[in-house]
């Protein structure tokens, strides 16, 4: 099993549109886990941190589930701006220098 | 302004030629680490460093070195660019390891 998976996409919805992502993860004693958000050509920029009990941010849900060892993000109310691929990140088990990257998930919203 | 910078953003160069891609934050941030990042490969890392004097190889660090004299600066250096090592690459920064990384802008490097 891969450490951190997740699926590529790309995955084409309309505005306004609900959409969610998963990603799975290998080790099971990982601690932290977080959505990235890349731009076509531009640096990872950190969507938002994932708690063991879920959190919101706006339009924007995590969700982590430690029994299944994987995280889940949800969009609500898709906007054209969030088109980008979104990394799930979690760190390595016994490493204090080592987050792992997903591959990434391709959104494009469509008008 | 808090943030990570990494020069230069683009370089083109021959094989065999030796050079630096500098990495700086002002956040006096501990960790810092480099990532190269390929087309269906996603971000990789090739070194990270822990704190000064302090470094350590991540999953592809063949063909790269790096130093951590200062706690500010993190210098990714190549001996001998090769080909393969044409990719974009970004320098990151957290307070620890496991903390939210920043990432720099980015360099993207061709090696003919």
């Amino acid at each position: 099993r891969k450490e951190v998976e997740q699926d590529p996409g790309p995955f084409n919805v309309p505005e306004g549109a609900t959409v969610a992502f998963n990603c799975t993860y290998s080790n099971s004693a990982s601690q932290s886990f977080f959505w990235y958000r890349q731009d076509c050509r531009k640096e990872p920029k950190l969507l938002m941190s994932v708690y063991s009990s879920g959190n919101e941010d706006g339009r924007f849900t995590a969700q982590l589930n430690r029994a299944s060892q994987y995280i889940s993000l949800l969009i609500r109310d898709s906007k054209l701006s969030d088109s980008a691929t979104y990394l799930c990140v979690v760190n390595r088990r016994g490493s204090q220098g080592n987050l792992i990257f997903g591959k990434g998930t391709k959104l494009s919203v469509k008008p | 302004e808090a943030q990570v910078t990494q020069n230069p953003r683009y370089l083109i160069t021959v094989t065999g030629k030796k050079l630096t891609v500098t990495c700086s934050q002002n956040m006096n941030h501990e960790y810092m680490s480099w990532y190269r990042q390929d087309p269906g490969l996603g971000l990789r890392q090739i070194y990270y460093s822990m704190n000064v004097e302090v470094t350590d190889k991540g999953d592809v660090p063949e063909g790269y070195k790096v130093s951590r004299k200062e706690k500010r600066n993190f210098p990714l250096i190549l001996e001998s660019p090769s080909p393969n090592q044409t990719s974009l690459y970004f320098c990151a920064s957290s307070l620890a390891g496991v903390n939210i990384q920043y990432f720099g802008a980015g360099t993207r490097l061709s090696v003919l």
